[in-house]
């Protein structure tokens, strides 16, 4: 069956380091990855979609890497900030339908 | 309006009653999702329309759960005979495209309570 495995404990991290959070899956045969961050009591945000020809992706402070064949995408937040606390969301698209798939979150917790 | 609308944001129902949850898209958006997110965990798919056709039911988790979008613009999520288990967030979401894309929108949900 097709599984998304995010880091299931909660990651604290200081003002300034560079958080690095993990998206494993099996059984899928993505076009494209996407990470969304969720805030308690709010809907998900989408933040960067890397598609499988791309290694790498990056947006201000944020950076996104896929690996197809460890199947796998590592998302870092440097300079991170106590506002970059928040669940992280990684998803995937079904080999077949329409569904989106999200893995469980990884929440961050960033202190000052 | 300028985001994605859900309401009522919150719903108590005793077991055995019937709910409707409303979804009001981005104006124009081609596709409509529903989720159901218990507490601590993602976001599970629940159905996908495609302007009025509900393309992808499969995560439906059981015939007591009813989606519609009579003309390809709001939607609505209906729980017959609500269980506890039923109880968690409802969201929805819209994007402009007939598939997936980078601009998905989700709504800030509905969280319903059975009781």
């Amino acid at each position: 069956s097709q599984k998304i495995e995010q880091n299931s404990e909660a990651l604290n991290i200081q003002e300034g380091k560079t958080a690095t959070l993990t998206c494993n899956y099996t059984n899928y045969s993505p076009a494209y990855l996407q990470w969304y961050r969720q805030d308690p009591g709010r809907g998900p945000v989408f933040l960067l979609l890397i598609r499988e020809n791309e290694k790498e992706k990056r947006k201000e402070r944020l950076k996104v890497t896929f690996d197809t064949t460890l199947k796998q995408s590592l998302f870092h937040i440097t300079a991170s900030q106590p506002a970059d606390s928040a669940t992280y969301l990684c998803a995937l698209r079904s080999n077949s339908g329409y569904a989106l798939n999200f893995g469980k979150g990884t929440s961050l917790l960033v202190t000052p | 309006g300028a985001g994605v609308s859900q309401s009522p944001r919150y719903k108590v129902a005793k077991r055995g009653q019937d709910v409707a949850l409303r979804c009001d898209p981005i104006s124009g958006h081609v596709s409509l999702f529903w989720y159901q997110q218990a507490l601590g965990q993602g976001p599970e798919f629940l159905t996908y329309f495609q302007n009025e056709a509900q393309l992808d039911k499969s995560g439906l988790p059981s015939d007591r759960f009813f989606a519609e979008r009579p003309e390809g613009s709001v939607s609505t999520l209906k729980i017959q005979r609500t269980q506890q288990e039923d109880s968690a967030v409802y969201l929805c979401a819209s994007s402009p495209g007939s598939t997936w894309g980078p601009e998905a929108f989700f709504g800030q949900g509905t969280r319903l309570t059975v009781v």
